[in-house]
Protein backbone atom coordinates (compact mmCIF):
# COMPACT_ATOMS: atom_id res chain seq x y z
CA UNK A 1 0.00 0.00 0.00
CA UNK A 2 1.28 3.32 -0.59
CA UNK A 3 2.91 4.94 1.85
CA UNK A 4 2.89 8.76 1.55
CA UNK A 5 0.19 10.95 1.58
CA UNK A 6 0.33 14.17 0.34
CA UNK A 7 -2.48 17.33 0.46
CA UNK A 8 -3.17 18.75 -0.78
CA UNK A 9 -3.17 17.67 -4.23
CA UNK A 10 -3.09 20.98 -5.78
CA UNK A 11 -2.22 24.40 -4.60
CA UNK A 12 -2.00 27.37 -6.43
CA UNK A 13 -0.84 31.12 -4.74
CA UNK A 14 0.80 34.45 -5.56
CA UNK A 15 4.52 34.82 -6.15
CA UNK A 16 5.67 36.07 -3.02
CA UNK A 17 3.49 34.03 -0.63
CA UNK A 18 4.31 30.62 1.42
CA UNK A 19 3.17 27.69 0.56
CA UNK A 20 2.86 25.05 2.89
CA UNK A 21 2.46 21.36 1.69
CA UNK A 22 1.73 17.82 4.32
CA UNK A 23 2.40 14.49 3.85
CA UNK A 24 1.13 11.67 6.18
CA UNK A 25 2.22 7.81 6.37
CA UNK A 26 1.46 4.75 7.67
CA UNK A 27 4.55 2.78 9.39
CA UNK A 28 7.98 3.24 11.58
CA UNK A 29 10.38 5.24 8.87
CA UNK A 30 14.29 5.71 8.62
CA UNK A 31 14.23 8.67 7.05
CA UNK A 32 11.73 10.99 5.04
CA UNK A 33 12.59 12.96 2.00
CA UNK A 34 11.07 15.67 -0.39
CA UNK A 35 11.22 15.84 -3.71
CA UNK A 36 10.52 18.09 -6.83
CA UNK A 37 9.49 17.52 -10.57
CA UNK A 38 8.87 19.83 -13.47
CA UNK A 39 6.54 18.98 -15.88
CA UNK A 40 6.93 15.10 -15.91
CA UNK A 41 10.70 15.34 -15.83
CA UNK A 42 13.33 13.73 -13.52
CA UNK A 43 12.70 14.39 -10.10
CA UNK A 44 14.97 16.60 -7.67
CA UNK A 45 16.01 15.95 -4.43
CA UNK A 46 15.21 18.89 -1.85
CA UNK A 47 15.90 17.86 1.14
CA UNK A 48 16.15 14.27 3.44
CA UNK A 49 15.07 14.20 7.35
CA UNK A 50 15.74 11.53 9.78
CA UNK A 51 13.40 9.86 12.34
CA UNK A 52 15.18 11.56 15.36
CA UNK A 53 14.57 14.81 13.83
CA UNK A 54 12.20 17.28 14.13
CA UNK A 55 12.64 20.60 12.09
CA UNK A 56 15.03 20.98 9.04
CA UNK A 57 16.15 23.66 6.80
CA UNK A 58 17.45 24.49 3.32
CA UNK A 59 17.26 27.89 1.83
CA UNK A 60 13.82 28.89 1.47
CA UNK A 61 12.38 25.22 2.77
CA UNK A 62 11.67 24.24 5.94
CA UNK A 63 10.60 20.59 6.58
CA UNK A 64 9.15 19.64 9.72
CA UNK A 65 8.93 15.45 11.05
CA UNK A 66 6.00 14.78 13.91
CA UNK A 67 6.75 10.89 14.03
CA UNK A 68 3.76 10.30 16.64
CA UNK A 69 1.30 11.52 13.78
CA UNK A 70 3.17 9.92 11.17
CA UNK A 71 3.16 13.13 8.98
CA UNK A 72 5.75 15.94 7.79
CA UNK A 73 5.41 19.65 6.48
CA UNK A 74 6.99 21.39 3.63
CA UNK A 75 7.29 25.20 3.54
CA UNK A 76 8.18 26.78 0.70
CA UNK A 77 8.45 30.71 1.86
CA UNK A 78 8.16 33.85 -0.65
CA UNK A 79 7.95 31.39 -3.57
CA UNK A 80 8.74 32.01 -7.14
CA UNK A 81 7.26 31.10 -10.41
CA UNK A 82 9.94 29.11 -10.84
CA UNK A 83 8.91 26.88 -7.63
CA UNK A 84 6.02 25.73 -9.77
CA UNK A 85 6.30 21.83 -9.97
CA UNK A 86 4.59 18.66 -8.75
CA UNK A 87 6.36 18.10 -5.03
CA UNK A 88 6.48 14.47 -3.67
CA UNK A 89 7.21 13.22 0.04
CA UNK A 90 8.92 9.77 -0.05
CA UNK A 91 9.70 7.50 3.12
CA UNK A 92 11.07 3.88 3.63
CA UNK A 93 9.69 1.87 5.68
CA UNK A 94 12.32 -0.10 8.15
CA UNK A 95 14.49 -2.74 6.91
CA UNK A 96 13.06 -1.88 3.51
CA UNK A 97 16.33 -1.84 1.33
CA UNK A 98 16.41 1.42 0.04
CA UNK A 99 12.66 1.24 -1.13
CA UNK A 100 11.74 4.72 -1.62
CA UNK A 101 7.66 4.96 -1.62
CA UNK A 102 6.09 8.24 -3.03
CA UNK A 103 3.13 9.66 -2.15
CA UNK A 104 0.43 11.05 -4.48
CA UNK A 105 2.30 14.61 -4.73
CA UNK A 106 1.15 18.63 -4.43
CA UNK A 107 0.68 20.28 -7.33
CA UNK A 108 1.86 23.91 -6.66
CA UNK A 109 1.32 26.60 -8.82
CA UNK A 110 3.01 29.79 -8.59
CA UNK A 111 1.66 33.06 -10.19
CA UNK A 112 3.68 35.60 -11.14
CA UNK B 1 29.46 14.75 -11.58
CA UNK B 2 25.98 14.57 -9.57
CA UNK B 3 24.56 13.49 -13.14
CA UNK B 4 22.15 10.25 -13.96
CA UNK B 5 21.94 10.62 -17.76
CA UNK B 6 18.89 8.32 -19.51
CA UNK B 7 18.51 7.45 -23.35
CA UNK B 8 16.72 8.03 -25.14
CA UNK B 9 14.64 10.67 -24.10
CA UNK B 10 11.51 9.34 -26.15
CA UNK B 11 10.61 6.23 -27.30
CA UNK B 12 8.19 4.97 -29.61
CA UNK B 13 7.47 1.00 -30.15
CA UNK B 14 5.05 -1.71 -31.46
CA UNK B 15 4.00 -4.14 -29.30
CA UNK B 16 6.18 -6.62 -30.95
CA UNK B 17 9.45 -4.83 -30.70
CA UNK B 18 12.53 -5.37 -28.83
CA UNK B 19 14.12 -1.96 -27.37
CA UNK B 20 16.28 -0.88 -24.54
CA UNK B 21 16.56 1.89 -22.12
CA UNK B 22 19.95 3.15 -20.96
CA UNK B 23 21.31 4.71 -17.64
CA UNK B 24 24.03 5.73 -16.24
CA UNK B 25 26.09 7.57 -13.57
CA UNK B 26 29.62 8.09 -12.88
CA UNK B 27 29.26 9.54 -9.09
CA UNK B 28 29.92 5.93 -7.69
CA UNK B 29 26.97 4.80 -6.90
CA UNK B 30 26.57 1.59 -5.55
CA UNK B 31 22.80 1.49 -5.50
CA UNK B 32 20.99 2.25 -9.00
CA UNK B 33 17.51 1.77 -9.28
CA UNK B 34 14.15 1.78 -12.22
CA UNK B 35 10.93 3.32 -11.37
CA UNK B 36 7.65 3.76 -13.92
CA UNK B 37 5.40 6.97 -13.84
CA UNK B 38 2.03 7.35 -15.36
CA UNK B 39 0.51 10.63 -15.51
CA UNK B 40 -0.13 12.43 -12.26
CA UNK B 41 0.82 9.62 -10.77
CA UNK B 42 4.15 9.29 -8.37
CA UNK B 43 6.62 7.30 -9.07
CA UNK B 44 6.47 3.47 -8.58
CA UNK B 45 9.49 1.21 -7.83
CA UNK B 46 10.32 -1.52 -10.38
CA UNK B 47 13.63 -3.51 -9.71
CA UNK B 48 16.99 -1.89 -7.51
CA UNK B 49 20.57 -2.96 -8.04
CA UNK B 50 22.66 -3.22 -5.22
CA UNK B 51 26.40 -4.27 -6.03
CA UNK B 52 25.61 -4.84 -9.60
CA UNK B 53 22.98 -7.76 -7.93
CA UNK B 54 19.72 -7.43 -8.63
CA UNK B 55 18.00 -7.13 -4.82
CA UNK B 56 14.69 -6.35 -5.33
CA UNK B 57 11.76 -7.13 -7.87
CA UNK B 58 8.41 -5.47 -7.41
CA UNK B 59 6.86 -8.00 -8.85
CA UNK B 60 7.04 -6.20 -12.42
CA UNK B 61 5.94 -8.22 -15.44
CA UNK B 62 8.46 -10.36 -17.32
CA UNK B 63 8.20 -7.98 -20.68
CA UNK B 64 10.59 -5.94 -18.26
CA UNK B 65 14.05 -7.35 -18.08
CA UNK B 66 16.68 -5.51 -16.52
CA UNK B 67 20.87 -5.69 -16.67
CA UNK B 68 23.33 -3.95 -14.75
CA UNK B 69 26.38 -4.52 -16.79
CA UNK B 70 28.86 -2.57 -14.07
CA UNK B 71 28.74 -0.27 -11.61
CA UNK B 72 28.23 2.58 -13.61
CA UNK B 73 25.55 1.27 -16.03
CA UNK B 74 22.16 0.48 -15.45
CA UNK B 75 19.61 -1.07 -18.61
CA UNK B 76 15.94 -2.16 -18.89
CA UNK B 77 15.15 -4.09 -21.90
CA UNK B 78 12.01 -4.09 -23.33
CA UNK B 79 10.07 -6.82 -24.99
CA UNK B 80 6.19 -7.28 -26.48
CA UNK B 81 5.48 -4.66 -24.41
CA UNK B 82 1.16 -3.37 -24.00
CA UNK B 83 -0.04 -0.24 -24.94
CA UNK B 84 -0.83 0.20 -20.84
CA UNK B 85 3.02 0.19 -20.55
CA UNK B 86 3.11 4.11 -21.46
CA UNK B 87 4.78 5.86 -19.04
CA UNK B 88 7.73 7.71 -17.86
CA UNK B 89 10.82 5.37 -16.78
CA UNK B 90 13.41 7.00 -14.21
CA UNK B 91 16.49 5.85 -13.36
CA UNK B 92 18.08 6.93 -10.26
CA UNK B 93 20.87 6.00 -7.90
CA UNK B 94 22.51 6.10 -4.64
CA UNK B 95 25.38 5.39 -2.78
CA UNK B 96 24.15 2.54 -1.24
CA UNK B 97 21.09 0.46 -0.69
CA UNK B 98 20.87 -1.26 2.69
CA UNK B 99 17.99 -2.62 4.88
CA UNK B 100 18.87 0.06 7.88
CA UNK B 101 19.89 3.37 5.52
CA UNK B 102 17.81 4.77 3.02
CA UNK B 103 20.29 7.46 0.98
CA UNK B 104 19.13 10.42 -1.21
CA UNK B 105 18.14 9.44 -4.82
CA UNK B 106 19.74 10.89 -7.74
CA UNK B 107 17.71 10.90 -10.81
CA UNK B 108 17.89 11.04 -14.48
CA UNK B 109 15.76 13.14 -16.71
CA UNK B 110 13.33 10.25 -17.90
CA UNK B 111 12.70 8.08 -20.57
CA UNK B 112 9.41 8.94 -22.41
CA UNK B 113 7.78 5.31 -23.99
CA UNK B 114 5.18 4.89 -25.86
CA UNK B 115 3.63 1.83 -27.04
CA UNK B 116 1.55 1.89 -29.92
Amino acid sequence: SQQGEEDPQALSIQEGENATMNCSYKTSINNLQWYRQNSGRGLVHLILIRSNEREKHSGRLRVTLDTSKKSSSLLITASRAADTASYFCATDARGSQGNLIFGKGTKLSVKP
Amino acid sequence: DTEVTQTPKHLVMGMTNKKSLKCEQHMGHRAMYWYKQKAKKPPELMFVYSYEKLSINESVPSRFSPECPNSSLLNLHLHALQPEDSALYLCASSRIASGSITDTQYFGPGTRLTVL
